[in-house]
């Protein structure tokens, strides 16, 4: 299994630009979660998909930042328009069903907005 | 709401030695205590994990307590190696909320 894969690795961009963040979770897992990591806040839990539908989107920082989940082997986690504060490791992460199930990361993306 | 809290922020132990990370949760209802490890430039992995109605849990030489009564939870590692060095976080949920509650993480470094 190839795991989770998130692309692209490494975003650079401009403030004011679309920013758009891609994941495919492990196939058969039926929970994703998105969550972004700097060193002032830790980890945050941005949103959580159980079977493509947001469940609890309560960690979105604000309207500029969306998520959607249209099949189960992909999401996309899109800032518009993105701010330098927003530069961040944004990890993808997903699980199987049940209460007590590993969260698979991936790899990460790393945004950098000047 | 569920908080976490990890302690120390910075672990620094000789290589050999033992090292202890520990955590406390303000939720009772909380049921699953995790831990994750975190190498340079890669995602949080699991390496160890106990539900509350365990008090300890080994794996080789990690190992995991919980003391449910004061809310609190250790991971306990062994004959720390080199490859020991890493970010490690906690944490908690309940099995009505898959979500997790994280901790701020624990950056160990391990002396040669």
């Amino acid at each position: 299994d190839a795991g989770v894969i998130q692309s692209p690795r490494h975003e650079v961009t401009e403030m004011g630009q679309e920013v758009t963040l891609r994941c495919k979770p492990i196939s058969g897992h039926n929970s994703l979660f998105w969550y972004r990591q700097t060193m002032m806040r830790g980890l945050e839990l941005l949103i959580y998909f159980n079977n493509n539908v947001p469940i609890d989107d309560s960690g979105m920082p604000e309207d500029r930042f969306s998520a959607k989940m249209p099949n189960a082997s992909f999401s996309t986690l899109k800032i518009q328009p993105s701010e330098p504060r927003d530069s961040a490791v944004y990890f993808c992460a997903s699980s199987g069903s049940g209460a007590y199930n590993e969260q698979f990361f991936g790899p990460g993306t790393r945004l950098t907005v000047l | 709401g569920e908080n976490v809290e990890q302690h120390p922020s910075t672990l620094s132990v000789q290589e050999g030695d033992s090292a202890v990370i520990k955590c406390t949760y303000s939720d009772s209802a909380s049921n699953y205590f995790p831990w994750y490890k975190q190498e340079l430039g890669k995602g949080p992995q699991l390496i160890i994990d106990i539900r509350s109605n365990v008090g300890e849990k080994k794996d080789q030489r990690i190992a995991v307590t919980l003391n449910k009564t004061a809310k609190h939870f250790s991971l306990h590692i062994t004959e720390t190696q080199p490859e020991d060095s890493a970010v490690y976080f906690c944490a908690a949920s309940t099995r009505s909320n898959y979500q997790l509650i994280w901790g701020a993480g624990t950056k160990l470094i391990i002396k040669p």
